[in-house]
Parts: structure tokens; C-alpha cells; sequence
């Protein structure tokens, strides 16, 4: 069965702290690996990832991803305090039956102390 | 402004009562899909449309049902509804399917409350 599984659940850090947050997956006919941040509210879009080994940066946020070892990791450097979110981790799908579905992990919650 | 909208917002209703959850995008995506937020379950994918009259299950197809027989349009269907079916639930599009190049848009999302 394909899924999609982040780590920790969990996160609190203080202001200023770097924090790497951890995406795994097992899916069959791997398309892409997405993240997204949701506040309160719906999720937004931060990266896509297709290749491995390539990173993609976002002012203090990056993202790289690992295709053999079937990971993703999302970096935040020196934290602040609207950093804090659920972070979600999402995997598409290729193939005629699968293209369009999207498995997303159980997300991070990353709170940032001041 | 791009968007993509949701009604309502918050329903509370009771078992069995057919409802309906309407979702507008107004950036003529071709690709349009809902989704079920569940603590410590994420984001499960119900349904999925690639384009006018052409949908798709998702991960948890069942108690729901689509229909897309305008672009802009895709409501989500609850028939009978039951007290599992309490959710937040998510209406996205993007221009082509989700996990291409494109970017996924959310709405507001509904909270249900079903009694």
C-alpha cells in the first residue's frame, strides 16, 4: 500500500533555531514530491521536488530530495515565530490510473518560541 | 482575484440528510479535487477530475459524490451523510493534474459537523 510518512509530529523550537523536518514515502510510480504550509487555514504551496539530489530554495526555506533512498527533507534556517505551521508532505503519482492523486503524510507541526 | 472558493464555510447537520459542498475556481484549471483533513490522519484525497466530465476516486470515495459538468464547478456530494463524515473538508485546483508543474490552490475550506 502507498504512503506517505513525515517525522517528527511534532516540533518546538525557539526563535533563531534551524529545523529539519523529514518526508518518507513508498509509492508506486513516483511523479513528484510536494510541500506545503497550512496556517489556520488552507494549505499553501512552498516547493516541488521531481529530481534527486537537486535543491530547491526559498529564501530561508529548502527542500532536496532523495529517490533512491525515497526521502525529501525541508529545511528552515534561523526560525521565527510566523514559521509556525503544519508542514505537509505530499507525493503525485504517475500512470494513466494514477496521475491526479496526490498521498499526503500525517504532517509536521512545527511551533516557534520567541 | 484567482481564487478558488468554498460554501459553505461551517454546516452542522444530521445523519442522513443529502448535502451538497459547491467549489468555484475562477482560473480555468482543468484540474480540480477534494480532500478530507482528519487529526493525525493529514490530507485524504476523496475525489479528482481531470477535466469537464471526467472524474476519479481518490483514497476515500465512499459516502461522496462529484460531478464536474462545468470547469469552474465541482461539488462534492454527501447523499447520507453519517457522524464519520465530520471533517474539514478541502476543494483544490490547478491547471493540469496535481503533482505535474503546477500548482495546487486550496479554498477555504468546509468544517462538517455531522450529528
Amino acid at each position: 500500500e502507498d504512503k506517505v510518512v513525515q517525522s517528527p509530529l511534532s516540533l518546538v523550537v525557539h526563535e533563531g533555531d534551524t529545523v529539519t523536518l523529514n518526508c518518507s514515502y513508498e509509492v508506486t510510480n513516483f511523479r513528484s514530491l510536494l510541500w506545503y504550509k497550512q496556517e489556520k487555514k488552507a494549505p499553501t504551496f512552498l516547493f516541488m521536488l521531481t529530481s534527486s539530489g537537486i535543491e530547491k530554495k526559498s529564501g530561508r526555506l529548502s527542500s532536496i530530495l532523495d529517490k533512491k533512498e525515497l526521502f525529501s527533507i525541508l529545511n528552515i534556517t534561523a526560525t521565527q515565530t510566523g514559521d509556525s505551521a503544519v508542514y505537509l508532505c505530499a507525493v503525485g503519482r504517475s500512470g494513466s490510473s494514477n496521475t491526479g492523486k496526490l498521498i499526503f503524510g500525517q504532517g509536521t507541526t512545527l511551533q516557534v518560541k520567541p | 482575484e484567482a481564487q478558488v472558493t468554498q460554501n459553505p464555510r461551517y454546516l452542522i447537520t444530521v445523519t442522513g440528510k443529502k448535502l451538497t459542498v459547491t467549489c468555484s475556481q475562477n482560473m480555468n484549471h482543468e484540474y480540480m479535487s477534494w480532500y478530507r483533513q482528519d487529526p493525525g490522519l493529514g490530507l485524504r484525497q476523496i475525489y479528482y477530475s481531470m477535466n469537464v466530465e471526467v472524474t476519479d476516486k481518490g483514497d476515500v470515495p465512499e459516502g461522496y459524490k462529484v460531478s464536474r459538468k462545468e470547469k469552474r464547478n465541482f461539488p462534492l456530494i454527501l447523499e447520507s451523510p453519517s457522524p464519520n463524515q465530520t471533517s474539514l473538508y478541502f476543494c483544490a485546483s490547478s491547471l493540469r493534474a496535481a503533482g505535474g508543474t503546477d500548482t495546487q490552490y486550496f479554498g477555504p475550506g468546509t468544517r462538517l459537523t455531522v450529528l
